[in-house]
């Protein structure tokens, strides 16, 4: 099993519908989370962090965490089709060893 | 301005050519990493370092090796590139419990 599990896509979605993104992890001790977007051959951005359960929200983006069900999405309302990318889902273990492992990405593409 | 700086950001190279590419950053972060992205593969990590002189295996360190003299500075070294390390590479750095930061990318190709 991955530490951090994605489907590889492509999501498909029309502009100005809602993107979701799923992502699980299987180390329990994980304490924070992000998703990064990666455009084809550049370096992934940060777009949302998350540290504790619920939902964080930063404009279009929402990110939602649940750390019994280790389970943490990404919803991305009114999509654009500048937000057709990859999304990368990240885990970050905490403590001292703090070693931050990536899913390996989900497509997303927004078609007009 | 906060950053980590890659170099070279391409590298056509031959089989067997010794080859650093070097990383650093300017943030003061205890963590830094080496990851490669192969198509379909996402982001595997190679080596990462806690801090000065304390280094650790990711799921791919076969063939490469890595130092960490200085905080701001965590080169990764290829003894003897093969083929098969043809790849796109970035380093990162972060504080405990905190994002990554990348850097820009270096694409290799071994021939």
């Amino acid at each position: 099993q991955k530490e951090v599990e994605q489907n590889s896509g492509p999501l498909s979605v029309p502009e100005g519908a809602i993107a979701s993104l799923n992502c699980t992890y299987s180390d329990r001790v994980s304490q924070s989370f992000f998703w990064y977007r990666q455009y084809s051959g550049k370096s992934p951005e940060l777009i949302m962090s998350i540290y504790s359960n619920g939902d964080k929200e930063d404009g279009r983006f929402t990110a939602q965490l649940n750390k019994a069900s280790q389970y943490v999405s990404l919803l991305i309302r009114d999509s654009q089709p500048s937000d057709s990318a990859t999304y990368l889902c990240a885990v970050n273990r905490g403590s001292s060893a703090s070693k931050i492992i990536f899913g390996s990405g989900t497509r997303l593409s927004i078609r007009p | 301005e906060a950053q980590v700086t890659q170099n070279p950001r391409y590298l056509i190279t031959v089989t067997g050519k010794k080859l650093t590419v070097t990383c650093s950053q300017n943030m003061n972060h205890e963590y830094m990493s080496w990851y490669r992205q192969d198509p379909g593969l996402g982001l595997r990590q190679i080596y990462y370092s806690m801090n000065v002189e304390v280094t650790d295996k990711g799921d791919v360190p076969e063939g490469y090796k890595v130092s960490r003299k200085e905080k701001r500075n965590f080169p990764l070294i290829l003894e003897s590139p093969s083929p098969n390390q043809t790849s796109l590479y970035f380093c990162a750095s972060w504080r405990v419990n905190t994002e990554a930061f990348f850097g820009q990318g270096t694409r290799l190709t071994v021939v």
